[in-house]
């Protein structure tokens, strides 16, 4: 079946380092990739979307780019911030049918100052 | 406009309990999905309603059901609680089963003790 595989947190930076995060997927056909945000007490907020082999998301400095070669959907920022500190899910959606999201298992995300 | 809203955002039973959670959509929006977070995992997809219809279910037991009303909202319970019942339930909206973008709701924390 479809599965999103996500690298281990946490993770913990200081301001202004770069940050990536590894997403790799398995799954039927191409489908669209998503990287989601989740804020303390709070529920999932779209970050970024890519639809297409090549496609590169990008939202609030955050970029991930769709790779079909590798099936990956790297998340990445050239600096960071302490208002970035959140938990990042990967997730994937198969074209047509219903909406189902599988998500991977997230990624916490700690920016010192 | 209000975003996904759900209720209560707290709740405590014991096992064998049953217990309705409720959502309701973004003014708009026909669909609606449920997912069971468990601590430290991602989102797992749970149900999908589109005009008061299912759409999809996912790997989920008997003991989960759902519903959705004239006015788009929805209604899920849980019968017979277990303890790996405990999760945050979210809510996601979105236009119609096509439209990629969906917007979570802050969740039910349901304990099961």
């Amino acid at each position: 079946g479809d599965s999103v595989t996500q690298m281990e947190g946490p993770v913990t930076l200081s301001e202004e380092a770069f940050l990536t995060i590894n997403c790799t997927y398995t799954a039927t056909g191409y489908p669209s990739l998503f990287w989601y945000v989740q804020y303390p007490g709070e529920g999932l907020q779209l970050l970024l979307k890519a639809t297409k082999a090549d496609d590169k998301g990008s939202n609030k400095g955050f970029e991930a780019t769709y790779r079909k070669e590798t099936t990956s959907f790297h998340l990445e920022k050239g600096s960071v911030q302490v208002s970035d500190s959140a938990v990042y899910f990967c997730a994937l959606r198969r074209k047509g049918g219903s909406e189902k999201l599988v998500f991977g298992k997230g990624t916490k995300l700690t920016v010192n100052p | 406009d209000a975003g996904v809203t759900q209720s209560p955002t707290h709740l405590i039973k014991t096992r064998g309990q049953q217990v309705t959670l409720r959502c309701s959509p973004i003014s708009g929006h026909k669909s609606v999905s449920w997912y069971q977070q468990v601590l430290g995992q991602g989102p797992q997809f749970i149900f999908q309603y589109y005009e008061k219809e299912e759409r999809g279910r996912g790997n989920f037991p008997d003991r989960f059901s759902a519903r959705q009303f004239p006015n788009y909202s929805s209604e899920l319970n849980v019968n017979a609680l277990l303890l790996g019942d405990s999760a945050l339930y979210l809510c996601a909206s979105s236009s119609d089963p096509t439209n990629e973008k969906l917007f979570f709701g802050s969740g039910t924390q349901l304990s099961v003790l």
